[in-house]
């Protein structure tokens, strides 16, 4: 399996705080998402990053991606109660047809 | 309004009564694709179609069987139900390959 794998596996903070998790994965890429899903709910896209990218904004949410040390970071600026979900990364890994997910970060945040 | 639907999205059923979890797209996608998603395991793919009669499996297909006839729906098929495919499933789709997918509501699987 090629899955990445997300860290912290749950993260607590108060609203109004920044929220940063991170995902590491094992082969070349060509692009990384993110992903929310609400509890039981459908998994929603929020950002696409590709390899020869290294940053990119949308909203409150900021991406990084290092491929030289596999990895990616997602920050949520200004965190709310409805940040409340799970986050996961999925990878387009080069020379496979699947998209392939981690297992997510579960992020609480209280108000 | 662009989204994906799956039918039914609660099943309680028996172990050996076969089954069929319908998908249905309305983007005009190429790809699709199913997953199932249980804790701690994560999300993992069962099998994924890049067009109209191409499918191939992910990583979790024993079990399991689909179809592409056409462009908009993808079923999946349970033949003989076991316990073990009690989960959540859900149904994707995107344009194509390695692009933004778009996720289906779920549907919550208990096999006796």
């Amino acid at each position: 399996s090629q899955q990445g794998e997300e860290d912290p596996q749950a993260l607590s903070i108060q609203e109004g705080e920044n929220a940063t998790m991170n995902c590491s994965y094992k082969t070349s890429i060509n692009n990384l998402q993110w992903y929310r899903q609400n509890s039981g709910r459908g998994l929603v896209h929020l950002i696409l990053i590709r390899s020869n990218e290294r940053e990119k904004h949308s909203g409150r949410l900021r991406v990084t991606l290092d491929t030289s040390k596999k990895s990616s970071s997602l920050l949520i600026t200004a965190s709310r109660a409805a940040d409340t979900a799970s986050y996961f990364c999925a990878t387009d890994n080069s020379g496979y047809s699947t998209l392939t997910f981690g297992k997510g970060t579960m992020l609480l945040v209280s108000p | 309004e662009a989204q994906v639907t799956q039918n039914p999205r609660y099943l309680i059923t028996v172990t050996g009564k076969k089954l069929t979890v319908t998908c249905s797209q309305n983007m005009n996608h190429e790809y699709m694709s199913w997953y199932r998603q249980d804790p701690g395991l994560g999300l993992r793919q069962i099998y994924y179609s890049m067009n109209v009669e191409v499918t191939d499996k992910g990583d979790v297909p024993e079990g399991y069987k689909v179809s592409r006839k056409e462009k908009r729906n993808f079923p999946l098929i349970l033949e003989s139900p076991s316990p073990n495919q009690t989960s959540l499933y859900f149904c994707a789709s995107s344009l194509s390959q390695g692009r933004e997918q778009y996720f289906g509501p779920g549907t919550r699987l208990t096999v006796t």
